[in-house]
């Protein structure tokens, strides 16, 4: 089993709050991206970072942010949350180089927001 | 269009039986073919990776790339339970992991 983890696993929360989504990562890998997925639909990808201090918006817009101040971790933030934001956040891992690497998935976070 | 299609099912298939899963695209460029399983309230996982065109086996088991028509698939054989979940394709343009993905085919084999 992949060892990257999310939490909060489960999040309801008002709107107007900030949140911040947790994910971490112990096979130190270089590469970590977030995804959107909604129930039914494919992940869209929203932020990406190939290492320390390098972050990259993904294809889907987000109002989310993210930082990688920590090859392991690789935080989603979003300052005031909607209810458009409700839906499932995966995060996943891979490694560096030229060649092709499995991304890893966490277990996701699903956040509905009232 | 979608770069990636996909049939949403969801399919219902007795055990035992062998599932056909498939997925278009419109992008030529796409070089790198994956299938993911993701179970309920789980990540995706991987399944099966391939590079090009061609043929794939693990066990039960099977990938195919046609690049020519723009189509891949992921054979099942003697389809259990627990391959109860939804399938995803996903495929890239290089070795950069930057995957697009289909919406997945629900799965579902019976007893």
């Amino acid at each position: 089993e992949a060892d990257i983890y999310q939490t909060p696993r489960y999040l309801v929360i008002g709107t107007g709050k900030k949140i911040t989504l947790e994910c971490s990562q112990t096979m130190g890998h270089d590469k970590m991206y977030w995804y959107q997925q909604d129930p039914g639909m494919e992940l869209h990808l929203i932020h990406y970072s190939y290492g320390v201090n390098s972050t990259e918006k993904g294809d889907l817009s987000s109002e989310s942010t993210v930082s990688r101040i920590r090859t392991e971790h690789f935080p989603l933030t979003l300052e005031s949350a909607r209810p458009s934001h409700t839906s499932q956040y995966l995060c996943a891992s891979s490694a560096a180089g030229t060649g092709w690497n499995e991304q890893f998935f966490g277990p996701g976070t699903r956040l509905t927001v009232l | 269009q979608k770069e990636v299609e996909q049939d949403p099912g969801p399919l219902s298939v007795p055990e035992g039986a062998i599932v056909s899963l498939n997925c278009t695209y419109s992008n030529s460029a796409f070089q790198y073919f994956m299938w993911y399983r993701q179970y309920s309230r789980k990540g995706p996982e991987l399944l099966m990776y391939t590079y090009s065109s061609g043929n794939k086996e693990d066990g039960r088991f099977t990938a195919q790339v046609d690049k020519s028509s723009k189509y891949i698939s992921l054979f099942i054989r003697d389809s259990q339970p627990s391959d109860s979940a939804t399938y995803l394709c996903a495929m890239s343009k290089n070795a950069g992991n930057m995957l697009t993905f289909g919406g997945g085919t629900r799965l579902m084999v019976k007893p």
